[in-house]
Formats: structure tokens, C-alpha cells, sequence
């Protein structure tokens, strides 16, 4: 298994510009994450979803989007990039709490973006 | 609201040595699940060692293992013979259905 996979590894966008997050695993997790870790801080959940079709608000979505058409991906869009969303995103998987597990998250290595 | 509060942005050991990292956090629920994550400069989140809030034995992990105090929602962690490699950003996070995490706390080793 690869696990959670995330492309690309860094990126710099210039401000306005859109770009999207790449997000995959292989698990057949149904819970997705995605996260943004500010410099010397910890995570902060942006978007999660419950299953293919279903997403919802974290602690701070705005100036982001995401879809769940399917189980496996998780793509998270940036529209109008400004210097703010500079940070690493973490994409991360699990299984439903409802299933019994420790809904212990899994994580991709992250994506370094810049917006100058 | 839950919150999670790690009170040492940094701590240092000297390896072989004993070393405990704090960690509290507010809730109303009864029920959740307490983690550290481990991020060592390759940036990867690396779960370090799990609680569930119903068992009152504190988990224990190799050389990892936590003082859980749940009516003083406290979560602190000791790591026992410290090693080079232990070096990293450790975050505690709480959760029920979504990851809540602290600010981190940088632990040095130093030989």
C-alpha cells in the first residue's frame, strides 16, 4: 500500500492564481482530511469528509474548496491564491469512528506551498 | 469548544535521559481518544502512542508512555531512555470525530 499520497511536494503560486491539491490513498478509508500547518505551529483542519459526496467545514475553509467524488481522492482547490495560504498542507485518512477503530489519522508527507 | 494547550514551545534532554512533555485540554465530552504525532524535520506526522478516555491505565508504547488525568484533563508524555533520533516537533491532539491539535513543543537531544 502507498498509503497517502499528495502532489505536488512544493509549489509556488503567484497571487490570484488557482491551483489544485492533490490527494490520494489506498487504504479504503472512508474519513479525509486536509490540514495547513503554519510555521511553528500545529495543524489546522480546513475541509474533512465522511464518505465519497460528503464534505464539510473545518476550522478555517475560507479561500478554499474540495470534492469527494470518489473514495480514494480528496483534491482540495485554491481559487484566488493569496500570500495568507502560504503554508504546508497535510492531507491526511481514516476509518469511521463508527466502525470501532481508534480513528487514528494517517498522513501524506505534505505539500509546501509559497504565494508571493 | 475543544481546545488543546501544550504549555513548552521547547524542551532539551540529554539522551539516556527521562523527559516529559505536557499537554492539557478542554472538553465536555466524555468519551474521545488523546494522541501524540511525532513530525521530525522530514515534516511526516508520525502517531506516537494513543489513550482512550474510558481506560484509566495510561498507555505505554516501547519508551513512550503517558500520565493520563482525566478529571484534570491532562495528558502529559514521557519518553524514557532518550535518543538522537527522538529529536522532532511533538504534538498532542485530542479527538472525537476531528483532530484537534496543539501548538507543538520542540524536543532537543542533546549526546
Amino acid at each position: 500500500n502507498a498509503g497517502v499520497t499528495q502532489t505536488p511536494k512544493f509549489r509556488i503560486l503567484k497571487i490570484g492564481q488557482s491551483m489544485t491539491l492533490q490527494c490520494a490513498q489506498d487504504m479504503n478509508h472512508n474519513y479525509m482530511y486536509w490540514y495547513r500547518q503554519d510555521p511553528g505551529m500545529g495543524l489546522k483542519l480546513i475541509y474533512y469528509s465522511v464518505g465519497a459526496g460528503i464534505t464539510d467545514k473545518g476550522e478555517v475553509p475560507n479561500g478554499y474548496n474540495v470534492s469527494r467524488s470518489t473514495t480514494e481522492d480528496f483534491p482540495l482547490r485554491l481559487e484566488l491564491a493569496a500570500p495568507s495560504q502560504t503554508s504546508v498542507y497535510f492531507c491526511a485518512s481514516s476509518y469511521s469512528i463508527l466502525a470501532g477503530g481508534y480513528n487514528e489519522q494517517f498522513f501524506g508527507p505534505g505539500t509546501r506551498l509559497t504565494v508571493l | 469548544a475543544q481546545t488543546v494547550t501544550q504549555s513548552q514551545p521547547e524542551m532539551s534532554v540529554q539522551e539516556a535521559e527521562t523527559v516529559t512533555l505536557s499537554c492539557t485540554y478542554d472538553t465536555s465530552e466524555s468519551d474521545y481518544y488523546l494522541f501524540w504525532y511525532k513530525q521530525p524535520p522530514s515534516r511526516q506526522m508520525i502517531l506516537v502512542i494513543r489513550q482512550e478516555a474510558y481506560k484509566q491505565q495510561n498507555a505505554t508504547e516501547n519508551r513512550f508512555s503517558v500520565n493520563f488525568q482525566k478529571a484534570a484533563k491532562s495528558f502529559s508524555l514521557k519518553i524514557s531512555d532518550s535518543q538522537l533520533g527522538d529529536a522532532a516537533m511533538y504534538f498532542c491532539a485530542y479527538n472525537t470525530d476531528k483532530l484537534i491539535f496543539g501548538t507543538g513543543t520542540r524536543l532537543q537531544v542533546f549526546p
